[in-house]
C-alpha cells in the first residue's frame, strides 16, 4: 500500500521545454489536488479533480494543465516552462473534495533554468 | 477570493519551551486542518475542528477553533527535538478548496 505516489522526484528543465508529473493513489480515493510550494508562500493549489472525469483550476493555474486519466491517475503538464516555476510540486488526494484530510505525495523538486 | 494568514513565520525555541502557531482567515470557515511538515518531507494530516469554539488535544499538542470560526491555534506544550518542521493550517470555506497558510517554521534547540 504505496499512498501517493509521484514521480519524478527531481527534475532540470530549460525555459520553454515541456514536461509531466505523473501522480497516482492507491486508496480509491475520489479527489486528487496539484500543489506547489515555495518558500515563505505556503501551499498554492495548482488544479484539483473532485472526481473522475473533472477538473478545476486552483489559485495558480496559469502556464499549467492537468488530465485526470482515470480514478487512480493525476497528471501536471507544464507546456512551456518558465524558471518562475521553479518549485516543489505536491501530489495530493483525499476521499472527497472539500473537508477530508489530504494523503500527499513525497513531492517533485523542479528547477527551470 | 479566501486568504489565509498564519503567524509567526518562524520561531525559535528552546527545549522544553512551549510553542503556538496562529492562522486568521478573512471569511468564517467550514473547517480548518492541521499538518506537520518535517524538513526534507511532505505535509502529514494532524488534526481537523469542524465546531466552534472546539479544542481537540493529541498529546502535547492542542488545536482550537475560534467562536467565529475564522481563526485558530495550535499550541505544543514542552517541545522537543522531534517537534521540528513547518506546521501549516489549511482552511476550508464556501468552495471545495482547501487553501494553505503559508506555515511556521518552528526549530527546537536542544
Amino acid at each position: 500500500n504505496a499512498g501517493v505516489t509521484q514521480t519524478p522526484k527531481f527534475q532540470v528543465l530549460k525555459t520553454g521545454q515541456s514536461m509531466t508529473l505523473q501522480c497516482a493513489q492507491d486508496m480509491n480515493h475520489n479527489s486528487m489536488y496539484w500543489y506547489r510550494q515555495d518558500p515563505g508562500m505556503g501551499l498554492r493549489l495548482i488544479y484539483y479533480s473532485a472526481s473522475e472525469g473533472t477538473t478545476d483550476k486552483g489559485e495558480v493555474p496559469n502556464g499549467y494543465n492537468v488530465s485526470r486519466l482515470n480514478k487512480r491517475e493525476f497528471s501536471l503538464r507544464l507546456e512551456s516552462a518558465a524558471p518562475s516555476q521553479t518549485s516543489v510540486y505536491f501530489c495530493a488526494s483525499s476521499r472527497l473534495v472539500g473537508s477530508e484530510k489530504l494523503f500527499f505525495g513525497s513531492g517533485t523538486q523542479l528547477s527551470v533554468l | 477570493g479566501q486568504q489565509v494568514m498564519q503567524i509567526p513565520q518562524y520561531q525559535h525555541v528552546q527545549e522544553g519551551e512551549d510553542f503556538t502557531t496562529y492562522c486568521n482567515s478573512s471569511t468564517t470557515l467550514s473547517n480548518i486542518q492541521w499538518y506537520k511538515q518535517r524538513p526534507g518531507g511532505h505535509p502529514v494530516f494532524l488534526i481537523q475542528l469542524v465546531k466552534s469554539g472546539e479544542v481537540k488535544k493529541q498529546k502535547r499538542l492542542t488545536f482550537q477553533f475560534g467562536e467565529a470560526k475564522k481563526n485558530s491555534s495550535l499550541h505544543i506544550t514542552a517541545t522537543q527535538t522531534t517537534d521540528v518542521g513547518t506546521y501549516f493550517c489549511a482552511a476550508g470555506g464556501a468552495t471545495n478548496k482547501l487553501i494553505f497558510g503559508t506555515g511556521t517554521l518552528l526549530a527546537v534547540q536542544p
